[in-house]
């Protein structure tokens, strides 16, 4: 069964750094999500991507995220500089048609330290 | 902006048991779509409601979707152990894109 897969699983980066997170979505699909969830919280949106640009973002995508399709496999989140409070389980999605079930990734749990 | 709410946001029943979680909507969904996490995983698609009062079943569950298409609800029949995890909904807004706003969800714990 074709799936969403994350890389890597945990990161441990220092306050300041940037991160890269990595997803390859389902090879066929055309609609590709960030979203995160903060331990024991409700699973948050921060961008939607489709058509090679950001159809839509949350208040939390600041100018501190974005996002890229460097290839076509794989969709990236970059944190340029990374606080404490990105600590967080963050989930890459993607569904094959508007409107239709999101499927996520495992998950890159995210520690700042 | 758009607010999901559930209740409750914890369950503990004994296995046989039913349960049930509601979701409630500051405003109206064009759509809205339930996801089990289970603990420690991410969230796994289960259903998507799309007309008003529209119900669904799949095996044990049963979704149903509000008049007003502002709420819903998954009722659980006869849980069961693996039943174990938090009941997201997440639904969409007319003009609102493709993003879901997730409830604050319904953890339920089952006991033997």
């Amino acid at each position: 069964e074709p799936e969403v897969t994350q890389t890597p699983s945990h990161q441990v980066t220092q306050m300041g750094q940037e991160v890269i997170l990595r997803c390859v979505p389902i090879s066929n699909h055309l609609y590709f999500y960030w979203y995160r969830q903060i331990l024991g919280q409700k699973v948050e949106f921060l961008v939607s991507f489709y058509n090679n640009e950001i159809s839509e973002k949350s208040e939390i995508f600041d100018d501190q995220f974005s996002v890229e399709r460097p290839d076509g496999s794989n969709f990236t989140l970059k944190i340029r500089s990374t606080k404490l409070e990105d600590s967080a389980m963050y989930f890459c999605a993607s569904s094959g048609f508007e409107n239709t079930e999101a499927f996520f990734g495992q998950g890159t749990r995210l520690t700042v330290v | 902006g758009q607010q999901v709410m559930q209740i409750p946001q914890y369950q503990h029943v004994q296995e046989g048991e039913d349960f049930t979680t509601y979701c409630n909507s500051s405003t109206t969904l064009s759509n809205i779509q339930w996801y089990k996490q289970r603990p420690g995983g991410h969230p796994v698609f289960l259903i998507q409601l799309v007309k008003s009062g529209e119900v669904k079943k799949q095996k044990r569950l049963t979704f149903q979707f509000g008049e007003a298409k502002k709420n819903s609800s998954l009722h659980i029949t006869a849980t069961q152990t693996t039943d174990v995890g938090t009941y997201f909904c997440a639904g969409r807004t007319a003009g609102g894109g493709n993003k879901l706003t997730f409830g604050t969800g319904t953890q339920l714990k089952v006991e033997l």
